[in-house]
């Protein structure tokens, strides 16, 4: 296993399309987690999941906003109706419930530029 | 809600110096973990070091090390030794235990330059 991988690494769209990514955690990890980190900032937590079950949506930043991790495996995001606002690093990560404390791992991210 | 409060947007050091990075955190939880995350230029964020909030011995991994001040609500990391590869942004992160690990705060975030 070659840690967290998502895919597209960059993405560029028109305003007004809709976009999808994609993230694939580490196997065994069984909580996935989507944060959005714009340019000089935090990331900052959207949504995530156990398994297949998603735990907390309502950081996610509007409607157009959503993600499913249908098999409990990998985990899609999409963004509806895309804005410039929009525009930012979207990074996934992993990590085990139950191990108390253990680290999330994440991925390299996917840039989105909405022009 | 929890909070992570990074007051130093940049920092550079010298190679071989050493640099301390602070962090302040707020939160009414009595479970949780404290982590620094670095993340290298146009690379994926990775963890240098966790500290668990019920663990009054501040921990160490090789060059770096915190000084974890509980009542004070601080959270600093020293780097030792500091070496070009050490050039990232450093983040601070707080997360809280519940049902299972939940997910991160971060902060800011400070942007370590070591200089040759």
């Amino acid at each position: 296993d070659t840690g967290v991988s998502q895919d597209p690494r960059h993405k560029i769209t028109k305003r007004g399309q809709n976009v999808t990514f994609r993230c694939d955690p580490i196997s065994e990890h069984n909580r996935l987690y989507w944060y959005r980190q714009t340019l000089g900032q935090g990331p900052e937590f959207l949504t995530y999941f156990q398994n297949e079950a998603q735990l907390e949506k309502s950081r996610l930043l509007s409607d157009r906003f959503s993600a499913e991790r249908p098999k409990g495996s990998f985990s899609t995001l999409e963004i509806q109706r895309t804005e410039q606002g929009d525009s930012a690093m979207y990074l996934c990560a992993s990590s085990l419930s139950m191990v108390r404390g253990t680290e999330a791992f994440f991925g390299q991210g996917t840039r989105l530029t909405v022009v | 809600a929890q909070t992570v409060t990074q007051s130093q947007p940049e920092m550079s050091v010298q190679e071989a110096e050493t640099v301390t990075l602070s962090c302040t955190y707020d939160t009414s939880e009595n479970n949780y973990y404290l982590f620094w995350y670095k993340q290298p230029p146009s690379r994926q964020m990775i963890l240098v070091i966790r500290q668990e909030a019920y663990k009054q011995q501040n921990a160490t991994e090789n060059r770096f090390s915190v000084n974890f001040q509980k009542a004070a609500k601080s959270f600093s990391l020293k780097i030792s030794d500091s070496q070009l590869g050490d050039t990232a942004m450093y983040f601070c992160a707080f997360m809280k235990h519940a049902t299972g690990n939940t997910p991160l705060v971060f902060g800011k975030g400070t942007r370590l330059s070591v200089i040759a």
